[in-house]
């Protein structure tokens, strides 16, 4: 079963609208932490924001937070406020346990800001 | 940012050909970790190291070793490349010391086996 899974393979949004990018996971060890990155044209992968699993509120970075449904087993990331440079590759990854060392990612999905 | 080189940056390579990528970091963390990255499979762990000779294989890992003799130097090789091995292969780093234990990414390395 995939660990990671990320339905979208590719989404529009309007420059300055909002867009929620779907992650669900599935793991049994009750301590784990879910990550986002950004991958744009340029190849680079750019670490977003985390989530622990006992985290009690959503994470938020800046325009990123992280919709996180503990028992759906989902992390989604919301963006607001879309900006151009927010096209790109988007993944999200787990590691389970807390302090582990194998990172699972999903395929990702590609986000295209409209102007 | 964190200090993570890849060379070479790019390389075309024929079957049957060995092939050594080498990432080295200049933030003396004891985690690495090898990527390669295909459409549709996002990223796939081939190999991790530990540190110094310790390595242990990933999701993907058939056709590839790895070795690390120096903390800052992680080798990945392909003892014979097939086209299959066609990839960009990312190297990334971790540490207990960052916020979240997350990992940062090198700048990636673009094979190509003809």
């Amino acid at each position: 079963a995939q660990k990671i899974t990320q339905t979208q393979p590719g989404m529009f949004v309007q420059e300055k609208e909002a867009v929620t990018l779907d992650c669900t996971y599935d793991t049994s060890d009750p301590s784990y932490g879910l990550f986002w990155y950004k991958q744009p044209s340029s190849g680079e992968m750019i670490f977003l924001i985390y989530q622990g699993s006992y985290d009690q509120q959503n994470a938020t970075e800046g325009r990123y937070s992280l919709n996180f449904q503990k028992a759906r087993k989902s992390a989604n990331l919301v963006i607001s406020a879309s900006q151009l440079g927010d096209s790109a590759m988007y993944f999200c990854a787990m590691r389970e346990g807390l302090t582990g060392n194998q990172f699972y990612f999903g395929t990702g999905t590609s986000l295209t800001v409209i102007p | 940012d964190a200090g993570i080189t890849q060379s070479p940056r790019h390389k075309v390579t024929e079957t049957g050909t060995p092939v050594t990528l080498r990432c080295h970091q200049t933030e003396n963390h004891r985690y690495m970790y090898w990527y390669r990255q295909d459409p549709g499979h996002g990223l796939r762990l081939i190999h991790y190291s530990y540190g110094v000779k310790d390595t242990d294989k990933g999701e993907v890992s058939d056709g590839y070793s790895v070795s690390r003799s120096k903390t800052e130097d992680f080798l990945l090789t392909l003892e014979s490349a097939t086209s299959s091995q066609t990839s960009v292969y990312f190297c990334a780093i971790s540490s207990e010391s960052y916020s979240y234990n997350e990992q940062f990414f090198g700048p990636g390395t673009r094979l190509t086996v003809l």
